[in-house]
């Protein structure tokens, strides 16, 4: 069975302060899809990366970067220079790579406020 | 360029009712989900349809039902409420021959009594 554990509840940062998220996850399958989605305080989940267990490099856009660390079965997301549109709740997730990206075990997320 | 609607927004039922969500997917996409996201949790994955047919299923009971017509659009049915039924209902479409990411709706927020 798949499982998705998002340590950090509740995060409170000052606005320019980089923050990082937590992910560990638990699966038996070799081949598997990692994600993060952003659920803003409208409801709807955006999309924000896919990884592949084979890529473990770590990746980089503006301001989000994403560490994978296959050896602890950890995908930590951080955001630097932290701005107040970034408060929301973010949610990692996993998928097996047979069922593509459709059915998703999510985390329970960390909800994030950047205090101005 | 409308993303995935979803209808209603917010509905309120009562125990042992039956209750119908739907869904338009995004223009071009062909494959329909559906989460259950109960207050504080994050979603969990009901069934998925592409071609008209539930492709797969989560850990739901059969009290849950859906169906997918052939303009792609969808609908969750959910047979004789219960209160732990309370919970955001989204909808999230994909391309079948591209599914890197789905792309989600607002939600249907149903309040069970």
């Amino acid at each position: 069975a798949q499982k998705v554990t998002q340590a950090q509840t509740e995060i409170s940062v000052v606005e320019k302060e980089d923050v990082t998220l937590d992910c560990v996850y638990e699966t038996r399958d070799t081949t598997y899809y990692l994600f993060w989605y952003k659920q803003p305080p409208s409801g709807e989940l955006v999309f924000l990366i896919r990884r592949n267990s084979f890529d473990e490099q770590n990746e980089i856009s503006g301001r989000y970067s994403w560490n994978f660390q296959k050896s602890t079965s950890s995908f930590n997301f951080t955001i630097t220079a932290s701005q107040v549109v970034d408060s929301a709740v973010y949610f990692c997730a996993l998928s097996e790579a047979g069922f593509g990206n459709e059915k998703l075990t999510f985390g329970t997320g960390t909800r994030l406020t950047i205090i101005p | 360029d409308a993303g995935v609607t979803q209808s209603p927004t917010h509905l309120i039922k009562t125990r042992g009712q039956q209750v119908t969500l739907r869904c338009s997917p995004k223009s071009g996409h062909d494959t329909v989900s559906w989460y259950q996201q109960a207050l504080g949790q994050g979603p969990q994955f009901i069934f998925q349809y592409y071609e008209e047919e539930e492709r797969q299923r989560g850990n739901f009971p059969d009290r849950f039902s859906g169906h997918q017509f052939p303009n792609y659009s969808s609908e969750l049915n959910v047979n004789a409420l219960l209160l732990g039924d309370s919970a955001l209902y989204l909808c999230a479409s994909s391309f079948s021959d591209n599914n890197e990411k789905l792309f989600f709706g607002s939600g249907t927020q149903l309040s069970v009594l």
